[in-house]
């Protein structure tokens, strides 16, 4: 059984601080690494996406990635009320598989 | 191009009744996936085809769901009978190659 788990929040931080994200997977076969934000009622949005090990940053956003561990996870940096959301992590072999997904809160 | 189209975007039912859940993917992506959203169990992986070909089916909780994909533009979620513990957010979603998914905007179901 393939499983993607997630640091379960919900997570709040002040404006302008660091959020950490976290998620671990299953599957060694897994190839690509996703972040995916959901704001309420709407659906999954694209990040960031990462395959190779170390780190990548767009932005604000630097995605991590571990294929020794089996971890993959997102920084935001400078956070901001509009980032308030649920962060889903996905993982991809042939298929992509969704973690449950960390509750964010950036109070202002 | 339109995205990910996905039809009906709400609707309400009663127990035993047939569902059918319609997506259009966008051209090129040549593989569709459907996924189930609840808040107990999250994004769930129901089925999924390459090249219109179903590939894993294992996520399909029961014999009631069904899907086909009888060409690449198109696609079906069928639940016959429906019951209320079907209720969810049903998300289509196409890729390219080993991309990303692109998401369809969900059909919310409601079995009552």
């Amino acid at each position: 059984q393939k499983e993607v788990e997630q640091n379960s929040g919900p997570l709040s931080v002040p404006e302008g601080a660091i959020a950490s994200l976290n998620c671990t997977y299953s599957d060694r076969g897994s190839q690509s690494f996703f972040w995916y934000r959901q704001y309420s009622g709407k659906s999954p949005e694209l990040i960031m996406f990462i395959y190779s090990n170390g780190d990548k940053e767009d932005g604000r956003f630097t995605a991590q990635l571990n294929k020794a561990s089996q971890y993959v996870s997102l920084l935001i940096r400078d956070s901001q009320p509009s980032d308030s959301a649920t962060y889903l992590c996905a993982v991809a072999s042939n298929d992509m598989r969704f973690g449950a997904g960390t509750r964010l809160t950036v109070k202002p | 191009d339109a995205g990910v189209i996905q039809s009906p975007r709400h609707e309400v039912t009663e127990m035993g009744q047939e569902v059918t859940l319609r997506c259009k993917p966008i051209s090129g992506h040549n593989s569709l996936f459907w996924y189930r959203q609840t808040m107990m169990r999250g994004l769930e992986l129901l089925i999924y085809f390459n090249n219109n070909v179903p590939i894993d089916d294992s996520g399909m909780p029961e014999d009631r769901f069904s899907a086909k994909m009888p060409n690449a533009s198109f696609s079906t979620l069928k639940i016959q009978p429906s019951e209320p513990r079907d209720s969810a957010v049903y998300f289509c979603a196409g890729r390219a190659g080993d991309g990303e998914l692109f998401f369809g905007e969900g059909s919310r179901l409601t079995v009552l």
